[in-house]
């Protein structure tokens, strides 16, 4: 299984666009790279999964590089209720295949 | 609405006490799984299952004990707590046939063993 990198924590301000990145030099060429966020003690949200094109969605945009190595998820207008622990989580489409979290990184929406 | 639901939410129990966690999804799919979520070390997996009567361990499958006899419930059982499985406890499931294979997760049983 591939190991990730991210940041440990980052701040943004309100309104802005959020930009996560995740590391994942390691990753195989059958591993999708899947991001959920973390409430508080909540539940793991999904926010958006993709293999080698960029995707976006209504919660977020991902941009992978072209080698695969690395990804960056976007959150285009970052409110307050975006404050979160967010993983990026490199999987393999198998449902016999677990789903890693790391540690994520800690993300501060500031008014 | 489509839903991950667990029972009980909070509980406090005592050292050797059986207890189950009741974990429910109304969605059909076929992958569940159990997660203990400690400070400092994050989300690990206990157990999961890819279909009804499909079990297998993951990464702290140790005191721990699941069943799936029906596609829709993945109770997690506890034969004798022990004050180290005092922990945050998430249950999750996926669709395996429509190829997604995201994650829904149920909002957390947070579990004290005293």
């Amino acid at each position: 299984d591939a190991k990730t990198t991210q940041p440990p924590s980052m701040d943004c301000a309100e309104g802005r666009a959020a930009n996560l990145p995740c590391n994942h030099s390691t990753i195989s060429g059958n591993e999708y790279v899947y991001w959920y966020r973390q409430i508080h003690s909540q539940g793991p949200q999904y926010i958006i999964h993709g293999l080698k094109n960029n995707e976006t969605n209504e919660m977020a945009s991902l941009i992978i590089t072209e080698d695969r190595k690395s990804s960056t998820l976007i959150l285009p207008h970052a409110t307050l209720r975006d404050t979160a622990v967010y993983y990026c989580i490199p999987h393999r489409r198998s449902s016999a295949s677990k789903i890693i979290f790391g540690s994520g990184t800690r993300l501060s929406i500031r008014p | 609405e489509a839903q991950v639901t667990q029972n009980p939410r909070y509980l406090i129990t005592v050292t050797g006490k059986k207890l189950t966690v009741t974990c429910s999804q109304n969605m059909n799919h076929e992958y569940m799984s159990w997660y203990r979520q400690d400070p400092g070390l994050g989300l690990r997996q206990i157990y999961y299952s890819m279909n009804v009567e499909v079990t297998d361990k993951g990464d702290v499958p140790e005191g721990y004990k699941v069943s799936r006899k029906e596609k829709r419930n993945f109770p997690l059982i506890l034969e004798s707590p022990s004050p180290n499985q005092t922990s945050l406890y998430f249950c999750a499931s996926s669709s395996v046939a429509s190829g997604s294979y995201e994650q829904y997760f149920g909002p957390g049983t947070r579990l004290t063993v005293t």
